[in-house]
């Protein structure tokens, strides 16, 4: 019954370190996505998959990397965090756009 | 650029109290949703609706699809303190299957 696993909820980074947040999921879901949500701006998207093996961008993919080397993973990089990637991520999966879409709980990323 | 705008942004209202909730846009959509975000989750799924004038009731809760499938409302009868979140639509693109348009999500706050 786990649904969408993301890890971890909180994490405190330095200007320019990395890091990968996680995403899993156990729907057998083809698309996955990765969107921040910020006050007054909604949910953006970040990039999304259709499938293992691919990945495409979308609104906002500036400073992040993604990579869905098995179909239940989908990682979400940060090579050289910035503050403006303050945020909130959420993963979430679907079995195609416009179905019902599952979230995660969501990564509470600050950068200082 | 593709809108999904609702209103209001914020609401808080007392218990036993009617409202509603309004997405619109100029685009049109193959099918919308609503969705309620409550503090540190994800969202989740409300409902589905997919032809024009189509409606749609969850408890209190009814949910109305435009005629030409370019908005929205939600509308809450009685409202208790366990309605309170953060309400978004999403938007499928019917030019674009593949893309949902968010969009910035109503506060809504049921005082007891």
């Amino acid at each position: 019954n786990a649904g969408v696993t993301q890890t971890p909820k909180f994490r405190v980074l330095k200007t320019g370190q990395s890091m990968t947040l996680l995403c899993a999921q156990d729907m057998n879901h083809e698309y996955m996505y990765w969107y921040r949500q910020d006050p007054g701006m909604g949910l953006r998207l970040i990039h999304y998959s259709v499938g293992e093996g691919t990945t495409a961008k979308g609104e906002v993919p500036d400073g992040y990397n993604v990579s869905r080397l098995k179909k239940q993973n989908f990682l979400l990089g940060l090579e050289s965090a910035a503050p403006s990637q303050t945020s909130v991520y959420f993963c979430a999966s679907s079995y195609i756009p416009g179905t019902e879409a599952f979230f995660g709980q969501g990564t509470r990323l600050t950068v200082v | 650029t593709q809108l999904l705008e609702q209103s209001p942004q914020f609401l808080s209202i007392q218990e036993g109290e009617n409202l509603t909730v309004y997405c619109n846009s100029s685009s049109v959509f193959s099918s919308l949703q609503w969705y309620r975000q409550e503090p540190g989750e994800g969202p989740v799924l409300l409902v589905t609706v997919v032809t024009g004038g189509e409606v749609k009731k969850l408890k209190r809760l009814t949910f109305q699809f435009g005629d030409a499938r370019k908005d929205s409302s939600l509308h809450i009868t009685a409202a208790q303190p366990g309605d309170t979140g953060l309400y978004l639509c999403a938007g499928l693109d019917a030019g674009n299957n593949r893309k949902l348009i968010w969009g910035l999500g109503t506060s809504l706050a049921v005082n007891p």
